[in-house]
C-alpha cells in the first residue's frame, strides 16, 4: 500500500513564525501536492512538484513556498505565518496513474 | 475553464435507505473522474474512479458511480447506508492535459440518523 505521511497532525504557531509543514511518500511517486482544506471551500491546491527540485504554483501560492531536495520528501513552508493560514493542510502523492494518495493531514492553529 | 460542482452540501440519510451524491462538471476534455471520502480528522480515501469504458464503476465499501457525459455527471450511489458511512465526499476531475493535478468540488457532508 501507498504510504503518504506528514510530520504533525497538529500543528500551534504565533504569527511571523516560519513553519515548515513535511510530507513523506514511499512509492517513489514523482508527483507530489500540497492542499489547503477549509470548511465550505473544499480543497485548494497550493503547489505541486512533478519531479526533483522541480515545482509549479497551484491556485493559491501565495504566502507559501516548497522545496523538493528528495523524491520522497516534498516541504510546505509558510514564510511568515499569519492567521489566514489557520487551516488543514494535506499532501498528496501521484505515480503514473492518475490517482492521488493522501496523507492524514495537518492541521495548523496560528495565533 | 474546469470546474466541479457538488450541489448538496449537506445530506441526511437514515440508516439503511440509499443514497445518491451529485457531482457535476465542467471540462473541455475527456475527463478522469474520482470520488474520495474523508472521515472526520482523516485524510481522504479513494472510493472509486472512472477513466473510460463502462459508465457504471464500482468501488469499495459498496458505492458505485455512473458517468452519463450527457449530463456532464458522475453521482455516487450506495444502496443501503450504514452509520459509518458518515462523512465527507468529495468529487475530483483531472485529465491529460491539466497537468497533474485534480480539481475538487467543495464536498458533501453526509449524516446518518439511526
Amino acid at each position: 500500500d501507498v504510504k503518504v505521511t506528514q510530520s504533525s497532525r497538529y500543528l500551534v504557531k504565533r504569527t511571523g513564525e516560519k513553519v515548515f509543514l513535511e510530507c513523506v511518500q514511499d512509492m517513489d511517486h514523482e508527483n507530489m501536492f500540497w492542499y489547503r482544506q477549509d470548511p465550505g471551500l473544499g480543497l485548494r491546491l497550493i503547489y505541486f512538484s512533478y519531479d526533483v527540485k522541480m515545482k509549479e504554483k497551484g491556485d493559491i501560492p501565495e504566502g507559501y513556498s516548497v522545496s523538493r531536495e528528495k523524491k520522497e520528501r516534498f516541504s510546505l513552508i509558510l514564510e511568515s505565518a499569519s492567521t489566514n493560514q489557520t487551516s488543514m493542510y494535506l499532501c498528496a502523492s501521484r505515480g503514473t496513474g492518475t490517482e492521488q494518495y493522501f496523507g492524514p493531514g495537518t492541521r495548523l492553529t496560528v495565533t | 475553464a474546469q470546474s466541479v460542482t457538488q450541489p448538496d452540501i449537506h445530506i441526511t440519510v437514515s440508516e439503511g435507505a440509499s443514497l445518491e451524491l451529485r457531482c457535476n462538471y465542467s471540462y473541455g476534455a475527456t475527463p478522469y473522474l474520482f470520488w474520495y471520502v474523508q472521515s472526520p480528522g482523516q485524510g481522504l480515501q479513494l472510493l472509486l474512479k472512472y477513466f473510460s469504458g463502462d459508465t457504471l464503476v464500482q468501488g469499495i465499501k459498496g458505492f458505485e458511480a455512473e458517468f452519463k457525459r450527457s449530463q456532464s455527471s458522475f453521482n455516487l450511489r450506495k444502496p443501503s447506508v450504514h452509520w459509518s458511512d458518515a462523512a465527507e465526499y468529495f468529487c475530483a476531475v483531472g485529465d491529460d492535459y491539466s497537468g497533474y493535478a485534480l480539481n475538487f468540488g467543495k464536498g458533501t457532508s453526509l449524516l446518518v440518523t439511526p
